[in-house]
């Protein structure tokens, strides 16, 4: 099945640096989809890249979806202590499958 | 809008018995729910798709005997953990989409944690 590799798995940071994860495919995606898992919460979706290239962006987080889309990354500038969590890519093939498999996450951490 | 309500959020049962977790779209039907399982600092791992009105389709090395699904509605989707074991110990988390679309992004329940002593 559909397989996506994130890195790095853990990034700790003090407050004020950027961060960035990212998320490598050996296929190509139809689409990938960022959530976000505070400590003891549910992932929430952050956003979603479906075109080729496409950059958007939320305030100081900044997606990108790569020219081959085979891989994106998620870059957050000037971090602050409620960017802490657990940030995963999540892709499917596309078609009928409608499945989503998650990378296995990023973990930030941010030293006030 | 796109709630999806899941319930009880923490149980905690002896070996042996069965344990029913519920999944509700508050606001918007859901042909197709997602169960998904996390182990502490790890990934979300499929579990099954639950279709409503059919079979739930699971993913390999999954036991559906263990496991069982049930989609009646279209807003509510239940998974029983039946003859618990303290390895199922972990936290269980269901999702649905608005729309019907590989596109759609998930809207995911608060999660169970389930403890199996």
């Amino acid at each position: 099945g559909q397989q996506v590799m994130q890195i790095p798995q853990y990034q700790h940071v003090q407050e004020g640096e950027d961060f960035t994860t990212y998320c490598n495919s050996s296929t190509t995606l139809s689409n990938i989809q960022w959530y976000k898992q505070r400590p003891g919460g549910h992932p929430v979706f952050l956003i979603q890249l479906v075109k080729s290239g496409e950059v958007k962006k939320q305030k100081r987080l900044t997606f990108q979806f790569g020219e081959a889309k085979k891989n994106s990354s998620l870059h957050i500038t000037a971090t602050q202590t409620t960017d802490v969590g657990t940030y995963f890519c999540a892709a499917n093939s596309g078609g009928s499958n409608y499945k989503l498999t998650f990378g296995k996450g990023t973990l930030l951490t941010v030293n006030p | 809008g796109a709630v999806v309500s899941q319930h009880p959020s923490r149980v905690i049962c002896k070996s042996g018995t069965s344990v029913k977790i519920e999944c509700r779209s508050l606001d918007f039907q859901a042909t197709t729910m997602f169960w998904y399982r996390q182990f502490p600092k790890q990934s979300l791992m499929l579990m099954a798709t639950s279709n409503e009105g059919s079979k739930a389709t699971y993913e390999q090395g999954v036991e559906k005997d263990k496991f069982l699904i049930n989609h009646a509605s279209l807003t509510l989707s239940t998974l029983t953990v039946t003859s618990a074991h303290p390895e199922d110990s972990s936290f269980y988390i269901c999702s649905a989409s608005v729309g019907a679309s590989y596109n759609s992004p998930l809207h995911f329940g608060n999660g169970t944690r389930l403890t199996v002593t």
